[in-house]
């Protein structure tokens, strides 16, 4: 069965720190992989998608995520966190025609000044 | 920039009444979706709308559900009778065309669903 898990339900960085959030996908056939954001009281918003044309893939808000086969994931990563970085991230998994998205459990994003 | 649109943002009901959960998608878009997120959950599918009719639909998705495109801009999804395990955010989605995997699905911004 297709899954997604991330790792972490909740991760804490200061304000210009790294950012990493893990997201592992189980999949036996080439994934098409998303990681989407979701703000307080807001819809999800797609921030980048792995569509098998590079394997670092950059997103909108300095976010990118890099597609390693070997170890079957896709994590995200931001150089230096922002305080408007604080939310919550999914990373979602797809794998043929207009097939519904599988999500992860989502991880929380607090950032500390 | 063009959004799928949800009403009302929040709908509190009684267990056993029949809720109707409204949705605006993308007027150029032509598969529609609907996912819930019980609280502290992940997102899941429920049903996926083509062409006028059911293309796929999840477990979840039993009799107690039904969707419909009653006029062509609107996407609802009904609940028939709500049980306590009802309450959810409840997310439409639309995407513009089907087949191709890569097409991004447009979320809107949630209908949060209290069953009492």
């Amino acid at each position: 069965a297709q899954s997604v898990t991330q790792l972490g339900s909740h991760v804490s960085v200061s304000e210009g720190a790294l950012v990493l959030l893990r997201c592992n996908y189980s999949s036996s056939v080439p994934p098409y992989l998303f990681w989407y954001v979701q703000y307080p009281n807001q819809g999800l918003q797609l921030l980048l998608k792995y569509t098998s044309a590079a394997t670092l893939v950059k997103g909108i808000n300095g976010f990118e995520a890099e597609f390693k086969k070997s170890e079957t994931s896709f994590h995200l990563t931001k150089p230096s966190a922002h305080m408007s970085d604080a939310a919550e991230y999914f990373c979602a998994v797809r794998y043929s025609g207009n097939t519904p998205l599988v999500f992860g459990k989502g991880t929380r994003l607090s950032v500390i000044a | 920039e063009p959004e799928v649109t949800q009403t009302p943002s929040h709908q509190v009901t009684q267990m056993g009444q029949e809720v109707i959960l409204r949705c605006v998608p993308i007027s150029n878009h032509l598969y529609f979706y609907w996912y819930r997120q019980i609280l502290g959950q992940k997102v899941e599918f429920l049903v996926s709308f083509y062409n006028n009719e059911i293309s796929e639909k999840s477990e979840i998705f039993d009799d107690q559900f039904s969707v419909e495109r009653p006029d062509g801009s609107n996407f609802t999804l009904k609940i028939r009778s709500t049980k306590l395990e009802d309450s959810a955010m409840y997310f439409c989605a639309s995407s513009e065309t089907p087949l191709i995997p890569t097409y991004e699905q447009y979320f809107g911004p949630g209908t949060r669903l209290t069953v009492t």
